[in-house]
């Protein structure tokens, strides 16, 4: 079992609606998350960090972490083609970062 | 803003040869970091640097090197290469010796393709 497991998806959804993504991880001693999107070919780009329970939103990006479920989400809306990507979870108890195998986000137009 | 920069972006090597990438980190970042992404894979922590001193190792073949140097650029150098190391080579850095909040900021990558 992965330390970090997201769906692969494809996850589909049409342009304006909300995506939503979902992390698990197994490290209770995490102490950092974050979200990274990651075109083809290309290099990770970090688009959300969060490090306490709760929400935190970011224009159209929200990222919620819920600690004692050892869960981590984030919503992305009024999704656009230009989304579309591979959105990879990360977390880090020290330094390193430990990735899940990401979920591939299709926006329809 | 500046971001890491890496080079080559490409490198065609034989096997059993040799090849060094190179990695400057984002100005005032004293942390870097190297990952290797296989095709269809996540990026794997291969080992990173904190201050010049290793801070961190993880699944970096015996076959492979690193270093910080005094301006705090990086180089990874791999030695007796195998079809196997054919992927894409990250760096990535951060600020405050990667601490609670270890934001990591990646370079664009240097692809490597072992023939």
């Amino acid at each position: 079992q992965k330390e970090v497991e997201q769906n692969s998806g494809p996850l589909s959804v049409p342009e304006g609606a909300i995506a939503s993504l979902n992390c698990t991880y197994s490290d209770r001693g995490s102490q950092s998350f974050f979200w990274y999107r990651q075109y083809s070919g290309k290099s990770p780009e970090l688009i959300m960090s969060i490090y306490s329970n709760g929400d935190k939103e970011d224009g159209r990006f929200t990222a919620q972490l819920n600690k004692a479920s050892q869960y981590v989400s984030l919503l992305i809306r009024d999704s656009q083609p230009s989304d579309s990507a591979t959105y990879l979870c990360a977390v880090t108890g020290r330094r390193a970062l430990t990735f899940g195998s990401g979920t591939r986000l299709q926006v329809q137009p | 803003a500046a971001g890491v920069i890496q080079s080559p972006r490409h490198l065609i090597k034989e096997k059993r040869e040799t090849a060094t990438l190179k990695c400057y980190p984002i100005p005032r970042h004293d942390t870097v970091y190297w990952y290797q992404q296989g095709p269809g894979q996540d990026p794997q922590f291969l080992i990173s640097f904190y201050e010049k001193m290793q801070s961190d190792k993880g699944s970096i073949p015996d076959r492979f090197s690193a270093q910080q140097f005094s301006d705090y650029h990086s180089e990874l150098n791999m030695s007796s290469l195998e079809l196997g190391d054919s992927a894409l080579y990250f760096c990535a850095s951060s600020l405050a010796g990667g601490g609670a909040n270890n934001e990591q900021f990646f370079g664009p990558g240097t692809r490597l393709t072992v023939l």
